[in-house]
């Protein structure tokens, strides 16, 4: 299966607790991004990657939040001192960098986090 | 003002029948218009993709890109029970990386 991956699935966690995703992206994509989607709307952007570097991020994206591509292959998303605000889809997306393709974002199955 | 707006339906229609999607939009930048299929507890798939103004045909899908008025829709004919699900506009601007999705619209087909 060469698609965008996301692990776990399903994350469940107490306020406060701190929690950490993953995302394995295309193999020969370079663009790497959150998202982060609740019920009844669309995705939200969080934070982009080219290759290694963290590009841009959302005002959405607060300080207890932290995305890392450390090789410019699979990334990781941390949430620290969960609040149950951070409820939510969350997303990654992967999508080539040159051409036109580099606008067609491939999306993961997504972690749903629920915070009790 | 959101800058990709989206009637979240839902809407209901029989199967065989032509479904009209649309969305408006506020920033004039954008120039790639692509649409989305969700699955209930999945992520989007996506479906078409356009660059600027005009038609594009895949099959049972039309996407329609009218810039003149921001305005965007994806028809779909022939509609069958498993086009059931939620259909996000999304759109970006050139050199961009950032996409705005709109909220989605529930379509239900029945059979």
């Amino acid at each position: 299966d060469t698609g965008v991956s996301q692990d776990p699935r399903h994350k469940i966690t107490k306020r406060g607790q701190n929690v950490t995703f993953r995302c394995d992206p295309i193999s020969e994509h370079n663009r790497l991004y959150w998202y982060r989607q609740t019920l009844g709307q669309g995705p939200e952007f969080l934070t982009y990657f080219q290759n290694e570097a963290q590009l841009e991020k959302s005002r959405l994206l607060s300080d207890r939040f932290s995305a890392e591509r450390p090789k410019g292959s699979f990334s990781t998303l941390e949430i620290q001192r969960t609040e149950q605000g951070d409820s939510a889809m969350y997303l990654c997306a992967s999508s080539p960098s040159q051409g036109t393709f580099r606008y067609e974002q491939y999306f993961g199955p997504g972690t749903r986090l629920t915070v009790t | 003002q959101k800058e990709v707006e989206q009637d979240p339906g839902p809407l209901s229609v029989p199967e065989g029948a032509i479904v009209s999607l649309n969305c408006t939009y506020s920033n004039s930048a954008f120039q790639y218009f692509m649409w989305y299929r969700q699955y209930s507890r999945k992520g989007p798939e996506l479906l078409m993709y356009t660059y600027s103004s005009g038609n594009k045909e895949d099959g049972r899908f039309t996407a329609q890109v009218d810039k003149s008025s921001k305005y965007i829709s994806l028809f779909i004919r022939d509609s069958q029970p498993s086009d059931s699900a939620t259909y996000l506009c999304a759109m970006s601007a050139t050199g961009g990386f950032k996409t705005i999705f709109g909220a989605g619209t529930r379509l239900f087909v029945k059979a």
